[in-house]
């Protein structure tokens, strides 16, 4: 089974300066997507971004980019010049292309203060 | 557009009372999903729909049980409720089963189960 953890239960950043938040996975397929969602204080889960394990090019979405290392299982998050409105947690999620259910798998999150 | 819509918000259940969830979709999509969310854990799926007709068990499904209705209409049950079912649930929907399509998620049901 897969499984996503995320390192870091919190994180801050100053207004307009950038975050990067950590994602590592297990598993043994060749071929996935990879996501982030933003949950803020109302609950709504929102997609930023996603990654085909097969593109090797950075999914790009505005100020919200990834480092996707496939080797090393790791996704990471960047959000440039942050705003008062990232803050909420996000989600790293892993889904598989095939098996019954292509559940999305999540990680545990990392809720992001914005100081300003 | 409401996209998808879950009621109640709120809910708190005695031990073995029973409820249903429901959810709707105005999107026309094809894939329903109901997922749960515990403190400190991201969400885990308890029952998918593929399609209009077609259930089947996500991660944890004990102690539940859903209708796919119709297309629009996707409803979880907690036939005896138990103090472990106390979470926030979410229910999702998306164009297809492909991995690729965007899930997207209702606004959650608190429930509390005493």
């Amino acid at each position: 089974a897969q499984t996503v953890t995320q390192s870091q239960p919190e994180m801050s950043v100053q207004e307009a300066e950038t975050v990067t938040l950590s994602c590592t996975y297990d598993t043994s397929e060749s071929d996935y997507y990879l996501f982030w969602y933003k949950q803020p204080p109302s609950r709504q889960m929102i997609l930023v971004i996603r990654q085909e394990a097969y593109k090797q090019q950075n999914a790009t979405e505005n100020r919200f980019s990834v480092n996707f290392q496939k080797a090393a299982k790791s996704f990471s998050l960047k959000i440039s010049d942050s705003q008062l409105g990232d803050a909420a947690m996000y989600f790293c999620a892993y889904r598989s292309p095939s098996g019954s259910a292509r559940q999305l798998t999540f990680g545990s999150g990392t809720q992001l203060t914005v100081l300003p | 557009n409401a996209g998808v819509t879950q009621t109640p918000k709120f809910q708190v259940l005695k031990t073995g009372q029973s409820m249903t969830l429901q959810c709707a979709q105005d999107m026309n999509h094809n894939s329903m999903y109901w997922y749960r969310q515990d403190p400190g854990m991201g969400l885990r799926l308890i029952y998918y729909s593929a399609s209009e007709g077609t259930t089947d068990k996500g991660e944890v499904p004990n102690g539940y049980n859903v209708s796919r209705l119709n297309k629009r209409e996707f409803s979880l049950r907690l036939e005896s409720a138990a103090p472990s079912q106390t979470s926030v649930y979410f229910c999702a929907s998306s164009v297809g089963a492909s991995s690729y399509n965007e899930q997207f998620f209702g606004p959650g049901t608190r429930l509390t189960v005493l």
